[in-house]
């Protein structure tokens, strides 16, 4: 099946800092990406839809200017969050869409990034 | 507004036993219906999908139905194993480059 990976899988930052997030797809090219954030017992919530060449689409709420993302090439995308604070602390996770003529698009996910800000 | 709801916080079954878990949707067309695998501190694990013009479908011990009129999509797993213990997420999509909207999850116990 299709792998997605992210880097780093954990990481702790210091309040005012940024941190930057790297979702690959290892074995195929996606042209669309998918950020989720999950806070503890919670669902997954759709941050931002990541589109190769050209700028990201954010759903409601999610400020653009905060969480800075960039899907250079078929293979990458990332997710910078700048001047986190602790109530950025989540669990930070993407997704690549591997379409398959007329079947539907399944999501595969990447193992996630736990992010502790400080 | 758009809500999905899955049956319980936690559901405890015993081994060899099948587990039926519910998602109900309210307020949404969807175009099809997925379910994931998520194990803790761990990403969702894709699992199954249905389109909205299929009733059933089976993988290996898996089978999820989708009733678009009652709005209703049922998961089962046949057969459980303690390994199957896990929380699993029903996510709905509208089609095309949409992303999912997830449910809270239903955390599954097999009991030995």
């Amino acid at each position: 099946g299709a792998v997605v990976s992210q880097h780093p899988s954990w990481v702790i930052c210091k309040s005012g800092t940024s941190v930057k997030i790297e979702c690959r797809s290892l074995d195929f090219q996606a042209t669309t990406m998918f950020w989720y954030r999950q806070f503890p017992k919670q669902s997954l919530m759709l941050m931002a839809t990541s589109n190769e060449g050209s700028k990201a689409t954010y759903e409601q709420g999610v400020e653009k200017d905060k969480f800075l993302i960039n899907h250079a090439s078929l293979t990458l995308s990332t997710l910078t969050v700048t001047s986190a604070h602790p109530e950025d602390s989540s669990f930070y996770i993407c997704s690549a869409r591997e379409p398959r003529g007329g079947q539907g698009y399944e999501q595969y996910f990447g193992p996630g990034t736990r992010l502790t800000v400080t | 507004s758009q809500k999905i709801e899955q049956n319980s916080e936690a559901l405890n079954i015993q081994e060899g036993k099948t587990a039926t878990l519910t998602c109900n949707y309210t307020n949404y067309s969807p175009a099809y219906l997925q379910w994931y695998r998520q194990d803790p501190g761990r990403g969702p694990v894709f699992l199954l999908l249905i389109r909205e013009n299929e009733k059933e479908k089976r993988k290996e011990r898996l089978k999820v139905t989708f009733d678009t009129t009652l709005k209703q999509s049922l998961f089962h797993i046949t057969a459980s194993q303690p390994a199957d213990s896990a929380t699993y997420l029903c996510a709905l999509a509208g089609g095309g480059a949409d992303g999912l909207t997830f449910g809270k999850g239903t955390h599954l116990i097999i009991q030995p």
